[in-house]
């Protein structure tokens, strides 16, 4: 089907730790990830994506790693503040579909200082 | 530059009314989508428009909702016989080309609670 999983829904972390985010897709020949952050009554925005020809992507405390053969990815947070605090959905192309991207359910991540 | 605009930010119309949500993408961008998000839940794909192409419209949730797109600029969403459950945020985004690979921007929504 087109489902990505998305895992957990809610997470809950104290500052400075880390958080990990984890989801599946179903179609092997996907070739683009990105993940979105959606602050409280905010739109979402792309914070970091990865390309099927890497295994991991990394922007400051924010990294991205990619397992082809196991078809998931996952948003790795390190040293997690406050202002993380958010929504944050994974997406991938549906199978055959590669002109749109499918979300996932989403995680809720709160960070408690 | 400027991003992607919506319009009315919100709406409260009654059961069994029409209503059209609008969009204004990124200039120069080809590719518009848009999305239902109900409280608390994820990003919900309704339909796509690429340039001059016919609209991908498989996320549509029934016949009460259409879509229609002028070449690559304002895109409006009707709904028809609005029903309760149709209450949640309308998001549009636009991306430089199709976004199997391209970064969607998205508009601040529009939030339609049907009464």
């Amino acid at each position: 089907g087109e489902n990505v999983e998305q895992h957990p829904s809610t997470l809950s972390v104290q500052e400075g730790d880390s958080a990990v985010i984890k989801c599946t897709y179903s179609d092997s020949a996907s070739n683009y990830f990105p993940w979105y952050k959606q602050e409280l009554g905010k739109r979402p925005q792309l914070i970091i994506d990865i390309r099927s020809n890497v295994g991991e992507k990394k922007d400051q405390r924010i990294a991205v790693t990619l397992n082809k053969t196991a078809k998931h990815f996952s948003l790795h947070i390190t040293e997690t503040q406050p202002e993380d605090s958010a929504v944050y959905f994974c997406a991938a192309p549906p199978p055959g579909g590669y002109n749109k991207l499918i979300f996932g359910a989403g995680t809720r991540l709160a960070v408690h200082p | 530059g400027a991003g992607v605009s919506q319009s009315p930010s919100n709406k409260v119309t009654e059961k069994g009314k029409d209503v059209e949500l609008r969009c204004d993408p990124i200039s120069g961008h080809t590719a518009l989508y848009w999305y239902r998000q109900r409280l608390g839940q994820g990003l919900e794909f309704l339909i796509y428009f690429q340039g001059n192409s016919a609209p991908d419209k498989s996320g549509l949730p029934s016949d009460r909702f259409s879509a229609e797109r002028t070449g690559e600029s304002v895109s409006t969403l009707t709904i028809q016989r609005t029903q309760q459950e149709d209450s949640a945020v309308y998001l549009c985004a636009s991306s430089p080309r199709p976004s199997g690979g391209a970064q969607q921007y998205f508009g601040p929504g529009t939030r339609l609670t049907v009464t």
